[in-house]
């Protein structure tokens, strides 16, 4: 099946522009989330979507939103970027797909969107 | 969240077996123990994910002692394309919880 498809893989912005980042998760998969990674701080969790709706949020400020459609493809945005927004952004499906019930809270991955900030 | 804590670097040639300890004292009674794998300029991939005991698939195992307080990922017959950060991960496994990385691992193995 297909994975985790993230568009664009890369992006170049400038301080101030906005951005708005996509993520198809896998077919079947309600629940979606987004990371934050960089050198410094690693990787970060910055919200989860179910079922359109955000479940989870991380420490990030109001700058970075997201949103899930109906069909359960996401997309975050982030408003005035400042430099230190520059970063992989990376999205993870998971759901009850058939898969065993023993492994849980699996999370897949996408390739990510790496974002630069000028 | 129980914090967890592994080597920063190992280093390891083609075809031996690599184990990577992970530390977790403050686990709970309903963290499962995860591990992921992450490339450069990739997203993380699910290696395996266990609860106690010993758990195989096709590319680890997993053993966990019995206090759950430390678990060793134990990959067989490493190769060059092995090479990468491997991240153990400790936390609750209702489906879309948010997932605490640490540093990681980097292991690097050389021919």
């Amino acid at each position: 099946k297909a994975g985790v498809t993230q568009t664009p893989r890369y992006l170049i912005k400038t301080r101030g522009q906005q951005v708005t980042l996509s993520c198809s998760p896998i077919s079947g998969h309600r629940s979606v989330s987004w990371y934050q990674q960089t050198p410094g701080q690693g990787l970060q969790f910055l919200f989860e979507y179910f079922s359109e709706t955000q479940r989870n949020k991380g420490n990030f400020p109001g700058r970075f939103s997201g949103r899930q459609f109906s069909n359960s493809r996401s997309e975050m945005n982030v408003s005035t970027l400042e430099l230190g927004d520059s970063a992989l952004y990376l999205c993870a499906s998971s759901g009850w797909t058939g898969e065993s019930i023993k492994a849980k809270n699996i999370q897949y991955f996408g390739a990510g969107t790496r974002l630069s900030v000028l | 969240l129980a914090k967890t804590t592994q080597p920063i670097s190992m280093d390891s040639y083609e075809g031996q077996e690599v184990n990577i300890t992970c530390s977790h004292n403050n686990i709970a009674t309903n963290d499962y123990i995860t591990w992921y794998q992450q490339f450069p300029s990739q997203g993380p991939r699910f290696i395996i994910q266990g609860y106690k005991t010993k758990v195989t698939n096709e590319v680890a195992s997993l053993f966990i002692p019995a206090d759950r307080k430390s678990s060793t990922l134990s990959l067989p017959r490493v190769s060059l394309s092995d090479t990468a950060v491997y991240y153990c991960l400790v936390g609750p496994a209702e489906y879309g919880n948010k997932l605490v990385f640490g540093a990681g691992t980097i292991l690097r193995v050389k021919s």
